[in-house]
């Protein structure tokens, strides 16, 4: 069975604080790995998709890179507006299936 | 800046009673799908629709469960019955394409069901 699991289940850091967020998957073919970030009562919002292992996306204080196993989404220099769950989702198997596998996320909290 | 929308945001409903859950997807996305979180889990898929038509559902996606494309622009989720256990936020979708894509997310609608 797909499998994506994240840890921490919480993240507290001071502003200026660089962290590291991480998202392992157990998956039948993975076609794509994806972060979005969700604030809360929100709608996730997509940050980054990674498909193959070595890429690497970068957007203001974010990272994300993949490896065979797992991804990571460095956080650098945070500062409060990064507070936030971050959601790992992957695409997996067949090319006749597009869902979403997530995994359950991480709660980041900066404080100033 | 296209987005997807959804209405009501929150929906308190009685057990046992019928709800309509609405979306309005991206104008030119063709792939939609109703996702759902239970307060403090992971969001997990419902189901995907393309073409006028269910292409992929999973088990939580019952026979009390339905989605319709009434007309071009609308995609709704319909829950027959609803029970207790589905209180939730329900997230609805879009895509333009089903390939190595990321799916834009409406803002959820709040399903309180007493």
């Amino acid at each position: 069975e797909d499998q994506v699991t994240q840890s921490p289940e919480a993240l507290r850091l001071q502003e200026g604080e660089s962290s590291s967020l991480n998202c392992s998957y157990t998956v039948s073919g993975l076609r794509g790995l994806f972060w979005y970030r969700q604030d809360p009562g929100k709608g996730p919002e997509f940050l980054f998709t990674l498909y193959s292992a070595g890429e690497e996306k970068e957007k203001e204080r974010l990272k994300a890179t993949l490896t065979k196993k797992e991804s990571f989404l460095h956080i650098t220099a945070p500062k409060p507006e990064d507070s936030a769950t971050y959601l790992c989702a992957v695409q997996a198997g067949a090319y006749n299936t597009d869902k979403l596998i997530f995994g359950t996320g991480t709660r980041l909290q900066v404080f100033p | 800046e296209p987005e997807v929308t959804q209405t009501p945001s929150h929906q308190v409903t009685q057990m046992g009673q019928e709800v309509i859950l609405r979306c309005v997807p991206i104008s030119n996305h063709l792939y939609f799908y109703w996702y759902r979180q239970i307060l403090g889990q992971k969001v997990e898929f419902l189901v995907s629709f393309y073409n006028n038509e269910i292409s992929e559902k999973s088990e939580i996606f019952d026979d009390q469960f339905s989605v319709e494309r009434p007309d071009g622009s609308n995609f709704t989720l319909k829950i027959r019955s609803t029970k207790l256990e589905d209180s939730a936020m329900y997230f609805c979708a879009s895509n333009p394409t089903e390939v190595r894509t990321e799916a834009f997310f409406g803002q959820g609608t709040r399903l309180t069901v007493v």
